[in-house]
């Protein structure tokens, strides 16, 4: 079975521009997940969808968005870009209809803000 | 918001040694989660915790739900090189879809 994938890999962006990540999840997950991940933080969480509703929010200004299509494929989406929105960006799938509990995660995609 | 006090921050390993590292909590968590994380990838699942006092091994790993379901702990016996990495823990709490809480990791180099 395909694990989580991401696209793209690396992006570099400046300042006040918006920017698009992609994750599908392992075949037949239908919960994905979205973290940020940077030295001084850690791994935060951004938001969590099923069934291409938002379920759960974590503590992220309203620049950051994300949505998920019926094949359960998601996005996340930042807008008007800050230098510290330099950071790893994790999707995380699993399979629970009920609540999340094991997540896979993909390689993430490693954005840098200049 | 929520915390988990993850430690050691770091520690150096000798092939062969044993390797302890443990998280804790204010906060009762349903669910505990260790991951690896490698250079450049994401973490991958080592093992998960979801009964309290339950201890569940995978090779040379062993990890333990707590008893008061506030903290969790990860044993590495017999260290080889390839296990050089961060170590993360992670928990969720009922009701909370999708949110694992992580701790700050735990850094495995070796002894130099």
């Amino acid at each position: 079975k395909a694990g989580v994938t991401q696209t793209p890999r690396y992006l570099i962006k400046t300042r006040g521009q918006q920017v698009t990540l992609s994750c599908s999840p392992i075949s037949g997950h239908r919960s994905v997940s979205w973290y940020q991940q940077t030295p001084g933080q850690g791994l935060q969480f951004l938001f969590e969808y099923f069934s291409e509703t938002q379920r759960n929010k974590g503590n992220f200004p309203g620049r950051f968005s994300g949505r998920q299509f019926s094949n359960s494929r998601s996005e996340m989406n930042v807008s008007t870009l800050e230098l510290g929105d330099s950071a790893l960006y994790l999707c995380a799938s699993s399979s629970r209809l009920a609540e999340s509990y094991e997540q896979y995660f993909g390689p993430g995609t490693r954005l840098t803000v200049t | 918001g929520q915390q988990l006090n993850q430690s050691p921050q770091s520690m150096f390993i000798q092939e062969g040694e044993d390797v302890s590292m443990n998280c804790t909590s204010s906060s009762i968590f349903n669910t505990w989660l260790w991951y690896k994380q490698d250079p450049g990838e994401g973490p991958v699942l080592l093992i998960a915790l979801y009964k309290a006092g339950e201890l569940t091994s995978n090779g040379r790993l062993t990890a333990q739900f707590g008893i008061t379901r506030k903290d969790s702990f990860l044993n590495i016996s017999a260290s080889i090189p390839s296990d050089v990495g961060i170590y993360f823990c992670a928990g969720q709490l009922r009701g909370s879809q999708g949110n694992l809480i992580f701790g700050k990791g735990t850094k495995l180099s070796v002894k130099p």
